[in-house]
């Protein structure tokens, strides 16, 4: 069974762009979940979705934001990128909502905005 | 408490020591505490998800119980090796899945 994937896996931005991550679960998880991780801090929890609708949202600023289609998969989109959006991005999957189920996380994409 | 707290922050054993950190979190709309192990380079693997006041959980040599109505869950590992050099993180994915900062474990040979 193919776990999460995510793509990509290194990207170089520069200050004011845009950027789309994409996250492909495990094949029959319908939740989706992203996390962005910088140095010296927890994983701050970004948005979950689950059948294709936005189920929680973190205290992140209106730049961020995503979406899920119809197989599962995610991406999620930062605008006007800013130097402190360098980190690394994290997607979990799980198979349903519940808060008992475990998550399976891909290997991040790694966001250094010059 | 109003969000996930590890401690401590970093942990240095030797091979064969036994250890348990700690992992406190709002007591208050709970739903589950999940831990789980992040090796350098790699993915965080889920280890435990425990939701039940009580709940004692196993896996190997690697054990974690769970009070709710405290908010605190212990993870032990006993005989450490060097393999299990990671960082260990908790969230209580009550709302927004809230993560701590992890403990880093480092076990020397």
């Amino acid at each position: 069974k193919a776990g999460v994937t995510q793509t990509p896996r290194y990207l170089i931005k520069t200050r004011g762009q845009q950027v789309t991550l994409s996250c492909s679960p495990i094949s029959g998880h319908r939740s989706v979940s992203w996390y962005q991780q910088t140095p010296g801090q927890g994983l701050q929890f970004l948005f979950e979705y689950f059948s294709e609708t936005q189920r929680n949202k973190g205290n992140f600023p209106g730049r961020f934001s995503g979406r899920q289609f119809s197989n599962s998969r995610s991406e999620m989109n930062v605008s006007t990128l800013e130097l402190g959006d360098s980190a690394l991005y994290l997607c979990a999957s799980s198979l349903d909502q519940g808060m008992n189920t475990e998550a399976f996380f891909g290997q991040g994409t790694r966001l250094t905005v010059v | 408490i109003l969000n996930v707290e590890q401690s401590p922050q970093s942990l240095h054993v030797q091979e064969g020591d036994s250890t348990n950190f700690t992992c406190s979190f709002p007591s208050s709309n709970f739903y589950a505490l999940h831990w789980y192990r992040w090796e350098t380079a790699k993915s965080p693997e889920a280890l435990f998800v425990m939701t039940l006041n009580g709940d004692e959980k196993k896996k190997g040599r690697i054990s974690a119980t769970l009070n709710t109505k405290e908010g605190y869950s212990y993870l032990y590992i006993k005989g450490s090796q060097p393999e299990d050099s990671a960082t260990y993180l908790c969230a209580s994915l009550g709302h927004a899945g809230r993560f701590g900062a992890g403990t880093r474990l480092t076990v020397k040979p």
